[in-house]
């Protein structure tokens, strides 16, 4: 079953700005990943935060959760070309470590 | 950090015929392996996870079964194909402590 649900579905800006896609999700977790996924290719995990951190950065990404509302945000800063993917949270789908996956968000950054 | 090796990476197959996926693991040993499908514009549906030789265990009933021969293979089958299996197939390892996943770049199957 799918757990995080991405918002918005599409989003489209111009190199330079920033992007910025939110997850929600229902039920408790001990962490929540983020994923990009280039067209036509396998998932790549950008980062992991625990349920027990606000914030979290790695290079150009900047993630929070709120575990009071069940949500968390990816921001992507002065998004590049190459940015364009689709982007997915992730959440613990309580079974053999597997990944409850949303159906994500697909962003398009254009030069 | 892992790779993980599929194939075929695409292949088109008509209604009623056999499925074999293959999918290997570098870089690790004793993983956790999945395989999921992901249907056009959605999300990845979990179909089978593994997490040692022989133990397989499926998520969705449907036509589609999994195998471990070995610590490192993953193999997805079919005796015969549905229209409704068509979709992008993606392979994982995982160790379950890190809670990270490592994707293979998957195999598009399309029924006719």
């Amino acid at each position: 079953s799918q757990q995080g649900e991405e918002d918005p579905q599409a989003l489209s800006i111009q190199e330079g700005e920033n992007a910025t896609m939110n997850c929600s999700y229902k039920t408790s977790i001990n962490n929540l990943q983020w994923y990009r996924q280039n067209s036509g290719r396998g998932l790549v995990h950008l980062i992991l935060i625990r349920s027990n951190e606000r914030e979290k950065h790695s290079g150009r990404l900047r993630v929070t959760l709120d575990t009071s509302k069940k949500s968390s945000s990816l921001l992507i800063t002065a998004s590049r070309a190459a940015d364009t993917a689709s982007y997915f949270c992730a959440t613990d789908a309580g079974i053999g470590y597997a990944l409850n996956f949303g159906k994500g968000t697909s962003l398009l950054v254009t030069p | 950090s892992q790779t993980i090796h599929q194939w075929p990476a695409t292949l088109v197959q008509p209604v009623g015929s056999p499925l074999s996926l293959e999918c290997t693991v570098e870089g690790t040993s004793n993983p956790n392996l999945y395989w999921y499908r992901q249907a056009a514009g959605r999300g990845l549906q979990l179909l089978f996870y593994s997490v040692g030789i022989g133990q397989i265990s499926s998520e969705v009933p449907q036509n589609l079964s999994a195998s471990r021969p070995q610590d490192r293979q993953f193999i997805l089958s079919s005796k015969k194909l549905l229209l409704s299996d068509s979709g992008f197939y993606l392979c994982a390892s995982g160790q379950g402590d890190t809670g990270e996943l490592f994707f293979g770049e998957g195999s598009r199957l399309t029924v006719l």
